[in-house]
């Protein structure tokens, strides 16, 4: 496999649920991101991770919870959401953060839906 | 904080030529980039303008004026596959990822 790929592609889940989304790039990347998609916004920059360490948390909620147990695996764990949570969740890669080549490599995201 | 505007809808017909106005305001800047999704599809990544003039992929090209705070991405030659969403994302000096717009939907139309 090439990319980054991300599974599930679509999850509907209630409002009492646990799942995780899952991210793995095969680029030998070492920073990852999630970003939140919804219908005309932009796209919203949840969390940062570079050499498997967090280093932006953009105010996201708590019943949003990443793992980074590699460099090339991103997770993100979701409990008790909320119906205006439903979108696209993104994960995207660079090498560096914010890389000098204003390039991410995106995959084609989950979409999530909350009952 | 930052902020980027740019039009929610542009249509054009194949064949022509379109460009897209890209306004933003950060603390510190570093570059602006240039993204396309189509529709149940990932973001890929266009262009990027660290310095200001025009660079050319193709029949895309993408234009910085810093002292502006403005960009813009050209599409020629249009073609049907070039409908799509395209967001333009800075690079600031203050965070540690892309700052992105809420995108463009160009519709090319016969």
């Amino acid at each position: 496999e090439t990319g980054v790929t991300q599974t599930p592609r679509h999850l509907v889940m209630g409002m009492t649920n646990k799942k995780s989304l899952k991210c793995e790039q095969h680029l030998g990347h070492n920073a990852m991101y999630w970003y939140k998609q919804s219908a005309k916004k932009p796209l919203e920059l949840m969390f940062v991770y570079s050499l498997e360490e967090r280093v932006e948390n953009n105010s996201v909620p708590s019943r949003f919870s990443p793992e980074c147990p590699n460099s090339s695996h991103l997770f993100l764990h979701l409990h008790t959401l909320q119906p205006e949570d439903s979108a696209l969740y993104l994960c995207a890669s660079s090498q560096g953060t914010a890389p000098n080549t204003g390039e991410l490599f995106f995959g084609e995201g989950s979409r999530l839906t909350v009952l | 904080g930052q902020s980027l505007e740019q039009p929610s809808e542009v249509t054009a017909v194949e064949g022509a030529i379109v460009q897209i106005n890209c306004t933003y305001q950060t603390s510190g800047f570093y570059g602006l980039s240039w993204y396309q999704q189509h529709d149940g599809g990932a973001p890929t990544f266009l262009s990027y303008n660290g310095l200001d003039g025009l660079e050319e992929t193709g029949r895309f090209s993408s234009f910085l004026s810093r002292s502006d705070s403005y960009g813009y991405l050209l599409l020629q030659e249009l073609q049907m596959k070039d409908s799509a969403s395209y967001f333009c994302a800075v690079r600031d000096t203050g965070r540690r990822a892309l700052t992105f717009g809420s995108g463009t939907r160009l519709q090319v139309q016969p």
